[in-house]
């Protein structure tokens, strides 16, 4: 089973520029999230999805991300402008389904840096 | 003060040694508690979930303490490729986790 894919593995803009993460979660996995680790901090959450639908997005930063998952499968993580202190790691993770038992898998991140 | 604190290290131990991570969370009604495990520039993956009563797997031993809100990993007969970040994970709600800043250790032969 293939396990959840993101690309790029890194991306490197300049500020002020747009960059697009896609992921790609385990097959058959409703549950969608996004995280991210900037540099010397902790994995923050940013949002989730079950299917198409945003459930919680309280860990968004600003409304420079747009977060969307059409179609429930695979789900983009826009940042536009992208400024300095953007810059981490940007990790995927699904789950089937909620609660206790229900394990995050993750995802390798995407490396962006803006400069 | 951080939701969930850990001791980030590094923690130098030679192989073969016991060593145990420390983890404490400020949230009384935290559901969920996890170890994961993350080696340098990959992605963090689930070493264990731990129970109130404790729990064990091979080597690694897992404890909470909720009236203390005090999660701890004890590593034994430490192996070289135990080296890594050891990251303290609290589970709020159904889904949102909560995540230390992590631990690094580092197996030395």
């Amino acid at each position: 089973e293939a396990g959840v894919t993101q690309f790029p593995s890194h991306s490197v803009i300049e500020k002020g520029q747009t960059v697009t993460l896609r992921c790609d979660p385990i097959s058959g996995h409703d549950n969608l999230y996004w995280y991210r680790r900037v540099m010397g901090k902790e994995i923050k959450f940013l949002l989730h999805f079950v299917k198409e639908s945003k459930q919680d997005e309280s860990g968004m930063p600003n409304n420079r991300f747009l977060a969307e998952r059409t179609g429930g499968t695979y789900s983009t993580l826009k940042v536009q402008p992208a400024e300095l202190e953007d810059s981490g790691v940007y990790f995927c993770a699904s789950s089937r389904g909620q609660g206790s038992g229900e394990t995050q898998y993750f995802g390798p991140g995407t490396r962006l840096l803006v400069l | 003060r951080k939701e969930v604190e850990q001791d980030p290290g590094p923690f130098n131990v030679p192989e073969g040694a016991t060593v145990a991570f420390n983890c404490t969370y400020s949230n009384s009604a935290s559901q969920s508690f996890f170890w994961y495990r993350q080696d340098c520039r990959k992605e963090p993956k689930l070493l264990m979930s731990v129970y109130s009563s404790g729990n064990e797997d091979g080597r690694f031993t897992a404890q909470l303490n909720r009236a203390s809100q005090y999660i701890s990993l004890l590593i034994r007969d430490s192996k070289l490729s135990d080296s890594a970040t050891y990251l303290c994970v609290v589970r709020e709600n159904n889904y949102q986790l909560i995540w230390g800043a992590g631990t690094k250790l580092i197996i030395k032969p």
